[in-house]
């Protein structure tokens, strides 16, 4: 198994541009989350899915959009970029209420 | 909502000493409390998790304690290996959340020779 997979690794978008952060799971988990990681901060949950046609916010949505048309699949739309999106994003998936699969994380700076 | 609160920022220990990493929750019905270690330019790996049933749990050189009266969880690591320098982070959450995690803001420990 890949286990969680993110793509791209790093990305350097303009003020205004808009990116969709990609993130698949091979596991056949229900549950999908995406965290953003500041400098000497934890993590903070950007949205989340508890199965396919669902999403919900997390404690800071704003600037993102979610969809999860497929149990794979969970990909974070960035909409009009803005230096505040700065930060390193995370991708998990797990099964019920249980350990989180971390993605190895996509590097955004917007200059 | 959960606010968790994790101490020390950093921590330097030399290679064998013990080290120990607090936490604090707010939410007294959080009952899953997982630690995670990330490595420079990684994702974060669960190491140990313990749930609101248990005092304490031991994964070999690994340890976490949980008072839920207190509302505190502690990280303990014995005999320290260079390899255990990375950043540690506690988390939170309860039953019926969708297993949403509120994360501490992190541990560098670091294990010097």
């Amino acid at each position: 198994n890949a286990g969680v997979t993110q793509t791209p690794k790093f990305r350097i978008l303009k003020i205004g541009q808009s990116m969709t952060l990609q993130c698949a799971q091979d596991m056949n988990h229900n549950y999908m989350y995406w965290y953003r990681q500041d400098p000497g901060m934890g993590l903070k949950l950007i949205y989340y899915s508890v199965g396919a046609g669902i999403t919900d916010k997390g404690e800071v949505p704003n600037g993102y959009n979610v969809s999860r048309s497929t149990t794979e699949d969970f990909p974070l739309r960035l909409e009009l970029a803005a230096p505040s999106q700065t930060s390193v994003y995370f991708c998990a998936s797990s099964y019920s209420a249980n350990e989180q699969f971390f993605g190895p994380g996509t590097r955004l700076t917007v200059l | 909502g959960e606010n968790v609160e994790q101490h020390p920022s950093t921590l330097s220990v030399q290679e064998g000493d013990s080290a120990v990493i607090k936490c604090t929750y707010s939410d007294s019905a959080s009952n899953y409390f997982p630690w995670y270690k990330q490595e420079l330019g990684k994702g974060p790996q669960l190491i140990i998790d313990i749930r609101s049933n248990v005092g304490e749990k031991k994964d070999q050189r690994i340890a976490v304690t949980l008072n839920k009266t207190a509302k505190h969880f502690s990280l303990h690591i014995t005999e320290t290996q260079p390899e255990d320098s990375a950043v540690y982070f506690c988390a939170a959450s309860r039953t019926g959340t969708a297993s949403k995690l509120t994360f501490g803001t992190g541990t560098r420990l670091q294990v010097t020779l």
